[in-house]
């Protein structure tokens, strides 16, 4: 089945980890977004990439790192600048066009201990 | 970035029509106007997307005002399972500063009763 998938779906790490969430989409979209979700909040940006070997920095970048190598392949280091890294983080895809719509993962809960 | 604003909460009886409010008054004339749902501890889901017409789909119809400074989204019969939180969302299609963003606002929780 196409679709985006999110590895793993819980993730716990001590602080001062950096730590890597993979997202793959078997979509062939050109664009993906990664998100970070704080309880009872929306999502916030962390970065967005709409071609292969390029991206560029959203809202909340700060302590986040991306690669885009790959069509297929987007992950998001949380690095150790990350002052508060515990969230639920979101990926989505789409073919790039604001007229189509964006397809999501069903999220990383990372817990920072 | 266009900015949408929606009520923070809503409610329905079962079996009846939601509609739920948009407004974007900073709205340019290339942004298209999305809605987007979340249900808890999941990722969002595609609702429903448009221009300048209204938009029917299986999920829900959007209409657009004719300013398109301001759009509702309409559950025509609401059920339990679409209790979720709710976002209106403008993507910019003109290639400016903002093209491929999808920047998502805080939604309107839409609380269901049985």
């Amino acid at each position: 089945d196409g679709g985006i998938t999110q590895s793993p779906k819980y993730l716990f790490r001590k602080e001062g980890q950096n730590v890597t969430l993979s997202c793959e989409q078997n979509l062939n979209h050109d664009a993906m977004y990664w998100y970070r979700q704080d309880p009872g909040q929306g999502l916030r940006l962390i970065y967005y990439s709409q071609i292969v070997n390029d991206f560029q920095k959203g809202d909340i970048a700060e302590g986040y790192s991306v690669s885009r190598e790959k069509k297929e392949s987007f992950p998001l280091t949380v690095t150790s600048a990350q002052k508060n890294p515990t969230a639920f983080y979101l990926c989505a895809s789409s073919p790039g066009r604001s007229s189509t719509e964006a397809f999501f993962g069903q999220g990383t809960r990372l817990t920072v201990v | 970035d266009a900015k949408t604003t929606q009520p923070n909460s809503m409610e329905s009886n079962e079996e009846e029509p939601v509609h739920l409010p948009c407004n974007h008054s900073t709205i340019s004339g290339t942004d298209y106007i999305h809605w987007y749902r979340q249900l808890p501890s999941q990722g969002p889901e595609y609702v429903i997307h448009g221009l300048t017409s209204n938009v029917n789909n299986r999920m829900a119809s959007l209409a657009i005002a004719e300013d398109r400074k301001s759009s509702t989204l309409i559950l025509h019969r609401a059920t339990l399972r679409d209790a979720a939180v709710y976002y209106c969302i403008l993507r910019d299609a003109a290639g400016g500063t903002s093209y491929g963003k999808l920047t998502f606002g805080q939604g309107t929780i839409l609380t269901v009763h049985p």
